[in-house]
């Protein structure tokens, strides 16, 4: 397997602009997450789906983030308009489900982004 | 790597030597634990996990110690080398319904030559 998929690497963009963070996971997983990492936070959770339903987006920062998951291999972290405090990487991370739990948190490698 | 600098604890060791990270976490109704190494430009890796009804995981070079009493969880990697330079994140699974992990702020460890 190639893993969880994001594109693009890296992304400079001006302030004002629209942002699409692109994420394919491991297929077979059946969670899908989102994080960002900053130096001064770490790793943050922003919004998880489950069976491509969200599930949990208390830790999107504003209304200006938003993200779907059209089908189980592919997802998108949307921000619109950009700001220069939304620079961070942003991570994907998928993970499958047995009937001991869950498994096998899996991240990409991740979208540093810039904004200008 | 975004995390490393001034912020994080660092632990420099000799290479050959063993080296012992360690981890305080929060939640008492945490019931899986995962060490992921990070080096700079890329993202997290699994390195080891453990559930909350064991107290201990090895892996190649490599111990997951769990203390539930204490909320304590410890890396031990053995017989350090060059390339276990990087910053290492304890996560827990918040257990009680949380899907997410939630990740401590991170240790530098550096291999000395």
């Amino acid at each position: 397997d190639a893993g969880v998929i994001q594109s693009p690497r890296h992304e400079v963009t001006e302030m004002g602009q629209e942002v699409t963070l692109r994420c394919k996971p491991i297929s077979g997983h059946d969670y899908l997450f989102w994080y960002r990492q900053t130096m001064m936070r770490g790793l943050e959770l922003l919004i998880y789906f489950n069976n491509n339903v969200p599930i949990d987006d208390s830790g999107m920062p504003e209304d200006r983030f938003s993200a779907k998951m059209p089908n189980a291999s592919f997802s998108t972290l949307k921000i619109q308009p950009s700001e220069p405090r939304d620079s961070a990487v942003y991570f994907c991370a998928s993970s499958f489900t047995t009937t001991s739990g869950r498994y096998g948190y899996t991240f990409g490698s991740g979208t540093r982004l810039t904004v200008v | 790597g975004e995390n490393v600098g001034l912020h994080l604890p660092t632990l420099s060791v000799q290479e050959g030597d063993n080296s012992i990270i360690n981890c305080a976490y929060s939640n008492s109704a945490s019931d899986y634990f995962i060490w992921y190494k990070q080096e700079s430009g890329k993202g997290p890796q699994f390195i080891i996990d453990i559930r909350s009804n064991m107290d201990k995981r090895q892996g190649q070079r490599v111990t997951v110690l769990l203390n539930k009493t204490v909320k304590h969880l410890s890396l031990q990697i053995a017989a350090t080398q060059p390339g276990d330079s990087a910053v290492y994140f304890c996560a827990e699974n918040g257990g009680g319904g949380a899907d997410g992990l939630t990740f401590g702020k991170g240790t530098h460890l550096i291999i000395q030559p």
